[in-house]
Formats: C-alpha cells, structure tokens, sequence
C-alpha cells in the first residue's frame, strides 16, 4: 500500500541558508501534520494542516512556514537555518482529523546544519 | 497540558522474555493512546491504538489497555523476538480539536538472542 512520501530523505544546509522539504500523504488523506525530532528525543509537533487550511500550531519557530497545496500535498519551508535545526523532520497523514484516526508516519527527511 | 510519561530505557531483553514498557497520560477529556515503533533509520510506524477506556489494542504480539482509572496505557508483549529491538513511543491525542499527537521520550528495546 502506498505510504507517506517525504522528500529528500537527507539534506545538508550551512546556518543562514533556506531549506524546502516536501510531504506527499497516502492517497485519500486530507490531513497533514508536520513533526520534528531532535536526536534522541521524542517527536515534537510542529504545525498541521486539514484540507489545506492550518489547522493547529505547535511549537514551530516564526522562522518557519508551511502550507498544504490543492492535491494535498505539503511543503515545509525554513529560513535563517541555525545549528539547532538539525534533526528528523517527520510528516504524518490522516484521513479527517476525527478523535483517535491514526497518523502514518513517513520515513523523515534527515536534516543537518553546518 | 497534555504530556505522556514513559518508562524511560534502555531495556535490554533476552529473546523469548516478557516485556512491559510503562506509559502513563495526564490529559483532560478522553483523549486517544497509541503506541507507535521506530526501526533505525525509519518513521514511525503505528503499533496499536486504543480510544476509550477499557479498550485493549493488539497488533503482532503486544498489547496495551486503556486504563482511565491510572491514566495508564502499558505496551505488553509475552515473549519478544530480536526483531522487536526498536525505539518504542507511547503517544495521546486530545479528544477534542486537532488531532495532534503528544509523544513520550522513547523507551529503546534490545533484544539479544
């Protein structure tokens, strides 16, 4: 079955640069949500978006923007890179953002600051 | 606010053990519990869920039980394989609103043969 596409699975940047990573859901999904995971530490939510409007916010900086497209799919942008932002960048999936509908996770997109 | 507590790790297991891995929740309302295992190199991939007290969710082997009275939802599994050795995250969603999951801190799993 088809997953949860997230590309580029590995992106090297320096500080200051900007950083573009894209999200394709499972098909049928209308709702994205966007993760970061600092090493060895537990995902942090970052911002969601259900049928391309925003639909919550997490603890994502002014730094960065997001938005999901027409066909679903969703770009995170981020600017003014800084050593802190190395991490994994999980996207998720649902269909609907009804209680306890399941998040499927893609692989991450592996980020690295120099 | 919403947060999870989990057991923290590593856990180190010989094949064919039980395992137990503790998460507790401090929610309002009746919020969802998942289990969600991450692989090296890979996401997260759903486990099991449960969405209301007493539920049991099940998948592969493990389970864990929905406990509103200790605000619990602890992953069990009677004998567990070296493949089972990943990174395991016990996670809540709120009830109401979006849909956004809260994470606990990991509990890595070893298993030697």
């Amino acid at each position: 079955a088809a997953g949860v596409i997230q590309s580029p699975r590995h992106l090297i940047k320096e500080k200051r640069e900007t950083a573009t990573l894209k999200c394709y859901p499972i098909p049928r999904h209308d709702t994205v949500y966007w993760y970061q995971q600092g090493p060895g530490q537990d995902p942090q939510f970052l911002i969601s978006f259900y049928e391309k409007m925003q639909s919550d916010k997490g603890s994502i900086p002014d730094r960065f923007s997001a938005q999901q497209f027409s066909d679903y799919h969703s770009e995170l942008n981020m600017s003014s890179l800084e050593l802190g932002d190395s991490a994994l960048y999980f996207c998720a999936s649902s269909l609907g953002v009804g209680q306890g509908q399941p998040q499927h996770f893609g692989d991450g997109t592996r980020l690295s600051i120099l | 606010g919403d947060s999870v507590t989990q057991m923290e790790g590593p856990v180190t297991l010989s094949e064919e053990a039980f395992l137990t891995i503790n998460c507790t929740y401090t929610a309002t309302g009746y919020p969802s519990l998942f289990w969600y295992v991450q692989y090296p190199g890979e996401g997260l991939q759903l486990l099991l869920k449960a969405t209301k007290a007493d539920d049991k969710g099940s998948n592969k082997g493990f389970e864990a039980t929905y406990r509103k009275e200790t605000t619990s939802f602890h992953l069990e599994k009677g004998s567990v394989q070296v493949s089972d050795s990943a990174v395991y995250f016990c996670a809540l969603s709120e009830s109401a609103g979006a849909n956004n999951l809260f994470f606990g801190t990991g509990t890595r799993l070893t298993v030697i043969p």
